[in-house]
């Protein structure tokens, strides 16, 4: 069975820090592995899908890595905002693009 | 373009009451899922589908039904409600590539509340 966690739980930075996120999972056979940021209270928002032959993704301010064969996975925030304050979570896709996720790092950036 | 909607947003029950969470996509995705979110516990699979009229079971599917009579809708039954299914629900979809480009779109979640 899958099993995907996520370190740390929970994250305080002062604005402009530069910040990594850490994902691992336990079985290496993934489709791919995307990274949500959850605001409270709503729903899920995706930032970045890694397909598992790709080794990273970037858009804007993040960067995910991916390594299939360590089971890891980081998401590199630069230059954090307070904006940026949320919950992330990682999972991962298997069969049937079904996600496995791991519980969150819950991110607080402050002035 | 609506992406993922769900309906409704809060709902109270009592305790044995039944109710249906309805899920809707203007993707034109072929897979569905419904997921649970519970503190500590991370999101968990409850049921999902693969195409119209086709259902499966997901990590945690005891206590519910799902239907998938029309492609863009999914629908989530709970026929009698119990304290212990307290929680967000979300529904998402993707496309149906295996393998490739299957990024899954959440909706904003139903939260549910079993007195």
């Amino acid at each position: 069975k899958q099993e995907v966690t996520q370190i740390p739980a929970a994250l305080s930075v002062p604005e402009g820090e530069n910040l990594v996120l850490n994902c691992s999972f336990t079985d290496s056979a993934i489709y791919n592995l995307q990274w949500f940021r959850q605001d409270p209270g709503k729903g899920l928002t995706s930032l970045l899908l890694i397909q598992s032959s790709q080794r990273e993704q970037t858009s804007g301010r993040l960067n995910a890595s991916l390594d299939k064969s360590s089971g890891r996975s980081t998401l590199y925030i630069a230059a954090s905002q307070p904006g940026d304050s949320a919950t992330y979570l990682c999972a991962v896709s298997g069969t049937a693009s079904k996600l496995t996720f791991g519980t969150g790092t819950r991110l607080q950036v402050t002035l | 373009n609506a992406g993922v909607t769900q309906t409704p947003k809060f709902r109270v029950l009592k305790t044995g009451q039944s109710m249906t969470l309805l899920c809707a996509q203007d993707m034109n995705h072929e897979y569905m899922y419904w997921y649970r979110q519970d503190p500590g516990m991370g999101l968990r699979l409850i049921h999902y589908s693969v195409g119209e009229g086709t259902t499966a079971k997901g990590e945690v599917p005891d206590g519910y039904n799902v239907s998938r009579l029309k492609k863009q809708n999914f629908l989530l039954g709970l026929e009698s409600a119990a304290p212990s299914q307290t929680s967000v629900y979300f529904c998402a979809s993707s496309y149906s590539k295996a393998g490739s480009y299957n990024e899954q779109f959440f909706g904003p979640g139903t939260r549910l509340t079993v007195l």
